[in-house]
């Protein structure tokens, strides 16, 4: 089965411009997640959704990020205005199932590069 | 606040040897306790699940212990090769919430 697609792989842009990453969970996938990995650090969740509905945006800095999940498929994450802390890795996961007790699959991410 | 430790420092071992990794955690009662590899450049991937009724776990040459008196888990590789080098994650979540907190990982280089 195909894996998590994510892109783009690399993005450099410069502090107060806007970015936006793409992507797409294993087919029939219902829960989609967003997480930011800064170098060095452990991934840390930033939204949820199951289906096209949010679960979980608590750790989400709603004046700069947003998500969608139009249509309860493919998801995008946008950044405006991105700040230098921001430069991070971004990962898309999905799992068959909401909840714990499984596994995720996780997309190779997006590195971003705010200078 | 939550808190999950994994040995900042790396794991050097000869291949061949037992690798054995470690998470510890505070102020928190997780139901599971997950172990994921990340390679450079690639997301992590997916080990093995552990739940909080379990003591142990086997999967090919990888065993997990979870002790929630210790609040610990423990994760093994058996006859450890050059291609098991690459970070280690731990990850805890309850049911209540679904939210999957992950720890910093803890890098392992198997030398040949």
């Amino acid at each position: 089965e195909a894996g998590v697609a994510q892109s783009p792989r690399y993005k450099i842009i410069e502090k107060r411009q806007s970015v936006a990453f793409w992507c797409n969970p294993i087919s029939g996938h219902a829960t989609l997640y967003w997480y930011q990995q800064i170098l060095g650090q452990g991934p840390k969740l930033l939204i949820q959704f199951q289906n096209n509905g949010v679960v979980d945006d608590s750790q989400l800095p709603k004046d700069r990020f947003s998500a969608e999940r139009l249509k309860g498929v493919d998801s995008t994450l946008k950044i405006q205005p991105a700040k230098l802390e921001d430069s991070a890795v971004y990962l898309c996961a999905s799992s068959e199932y909401r909840g714990p007790n499984y596994g995720y699959t996780f997309g190779s991410g997006t590195r971003l590069t705010v200078v | 606040s939550q808190k999950i430790e994994q040995n900042s420092e790396a794991l050097n071992i000869q291949e061949g040897k037992t690798a054995t990794l470690t998470c510890n955690y505070t102020n928190y009662s997780p139901a599971y306790l997950q172990w994921y590899r990340q390679d450079p450049g690639r997301g992590p991937v997916f080990l093995l699940l552990i739940r909080e009724n379990e003591k142990e776990k086997r999967k090919e040459r990888l065993k997990v212990t979870f002790d929630t008196t210790l609040k610990q888990s423990l994760f093994h590789i058996t006859a450890s090769q050059p291609a098991d080098s690459a970070t280690y994650l731990c990850a805890l979540a309850r049911t209540g919430g679904f939210k999957t907190i992950f720890g910093a990982g803890t890098r392992l280089f198997v030398k040949a």
